[in-house]
């Protein structure tokens, strides 16, 4: 059973531009959700994908869009990028058997210069 | 709106000791409660989920147990080691997402 990968690990770029962070579910579950964890902070609910359906967004600002493609993997898309936005992104699948229990990848570290 | 709090943020002990991490939360119509290890600049790794209708779940040195009515839960390690050193985080589990709190950051000494 493959877990959760994202990809990339780490990521600089410049204020104002623009970021796409790649999340591959596990293996059986059809739910992806995205989380922002910013330094010494819990994560923060960013919103869920279930069958390529946006299921429920966070207080984040429509700067932040996603897609789920057919296979269950998700893309987080940030545009705009502000300082603000360094942070932990984290990815969690979900679904199968244990639909409640989330299970997350290792995350993609951002920082906006 | 769920709000989470964990209790100490930080706890520094020797090895072989005994402690208990803290975590409440406001609302409990909750699915339920997950808790997380964390080591630095590192993703979240499940330890124990207690589902609502539970009172506590057991991994190995790990008890965790919730109180929906007072809005609790604990997570119990025993014998501490080195290598238990990393940031709990507890998160309580609504419809869609995880609320999480901001962790307690452990720290085990030889």
């Amino acid at each position: 059973e493959t877990g959760v990968t994202q990809s990339p690990t780490h990521l600089i770029k410049t204020r104002g531009q623009q970021v796409t962070l790649r999340c591959s579910s596990q293996s059986g579950h059809n739910t992806v959700s995205w989380y922002q964890q910013a330094l010494g902070q819990g994560p923060q609910f960013i919103f869920q994908y279930y069958r390529e359906e946006e299921n429920g967004r966070g207080n984040f600002p429509p700067r932040f869009s996603g897609l789920q493609f057919p296979n269950y993997s998700s893309e987080l898309n940030v545009n705009a990028l502000e300082l603000d936005d360094s942070a932990l992104y984290l990815c969690a699948s979900s679904g199968g058997s244990s639909s409640y229990e989330q299970y997350f990848g290792p995350g993609t570290r951002l920082t906006v210069t | 709106k769920q709000e989470v709090t964990q209790i100490p943020a930080a706890l520094s002990v020797p090895e072989g000791e005994n402690l208990v991490l803290n975590c409440s939360f406001t609302d409990s119509a909750i699915y339920n409660l997950q808790w997380f290890r964390q080591d630095p600049g590192k993703g979240l790794t499940s330890l124990l989920l207690i589902q609502s209708s539970q009172r506590e779940q057991t991994s190995g040195r790990l008890n965790a147990s919730l109180d929906k009515s007072s809005g609790r839960s604990t997570l119990y390690i025993a014998a501490s080691q080195p290598g238990d050193s990393a940031t709990y985080l507890c998160a309580a589990t609504g419809f869609q997402k995880l609320v999480f709190g901001t962790g307690t950051r452990l720290l085990v000494s030889p």
